[in-house]
């Protein structure tokens, strides 16, 4: 069964304070792992794609790396308003290019000021 | 900017009542897709839907799930006999070219809440 672990659960940041969230996966083969932002009462807003080992990619105060085990989604210098859930979902070969995302629990972040 | 809309935001109902909860995906996309998501709890998988049929569905997706697209608009999810267990925030979700791109966009959700 594939499955997706975040870590940490939460945690909480002075503004301007750099971290990473971690997001591993097993899973019985990866067409693509993305990551998701999600505040309170509102539904999830994609981030960014990866696909393979190696890949970077980068969206403000955000980048997002990836490796064969894991995924690491940094923020530089973070922003009150960068406080949210981030969801760490998979995609696996088992299914076509219609099929569901697994998503982890997610890390609570909070950026105080 | 366009956007997934969903009716109701919130709806209240009797266990063993028919519920249907309404999407309106944007409009020059082609994949559907319902997820759940109980409180405090990770965001699950429930149905996806491209030219108009089922693609996939979950083990969470039993006879009691139905989904329909009426008209070129809008996509059903129906709950034939909700159950407490069905109480969560159910979103709408669609997307250009499938969930391989992972760029899927998301409605702001219906509470369910089965008493």
């Amino acid at each position: 069964e594939d499955q997706v672990t975040q870590s940490p659960e939460a945690l909480r940041l002075q503004e301007g304070e750099s971290s990473s969230l971690n997001c591993s996966y097993t899973v019985s083969g990866l067409r693509g792992l993305f990551w998701y932002r999600q505040d309170p009462g509102k539904g999830p807003e994609f981030l960014f794609t990866l696909y393979s080992a190696g890949e970077e990619k980068e969206k403000e105060r955000l980048k997002a790396t990836l490796t064969k085990k894991e995924s690491f989604l940094h923020i530089t210098a973070p922003k009150p308003e960068d406080s949210a859930t981030y969801l760490c979902a998979v995609q696996t070969l088992s299914g076509g290019g219609a099929d569901g995302l697994t998503f982890g629990k997610g890390t609570h972040l909070i950026i105080q000021p | 900017e366009p956007e997934v809309t969903q009716t109701p935001s919130h709806q209240v109902t009797q266990m063993g009542q028919e519920v249907i909860l309404r999407c309106v995906p944007i409009s020059n996309h082609l994949y559907f897709y319902w997820y759940r998501q109980i409180l405090g709890q990770k965001v699950e998988f429930l149905v996806s839907f491209y030219n108009n049929e089922i693609s996939e569905k979950s083990e969470i997706f039993d006879d009691q799930f139905s989904v329909e697209r009426p008209d070129g608009s809008n996509f059903t999810l129906k709950i034939r006999s909700t159950k407490l267990e069905d109480s969560a925030m159910y979103f709408c979700a669609s997307s250009t070219q499938g969930a391989l791109t992972g760029e899927l966009f998301f409605g702001e959700g219906s509470r369910l809440t089965v008493l």
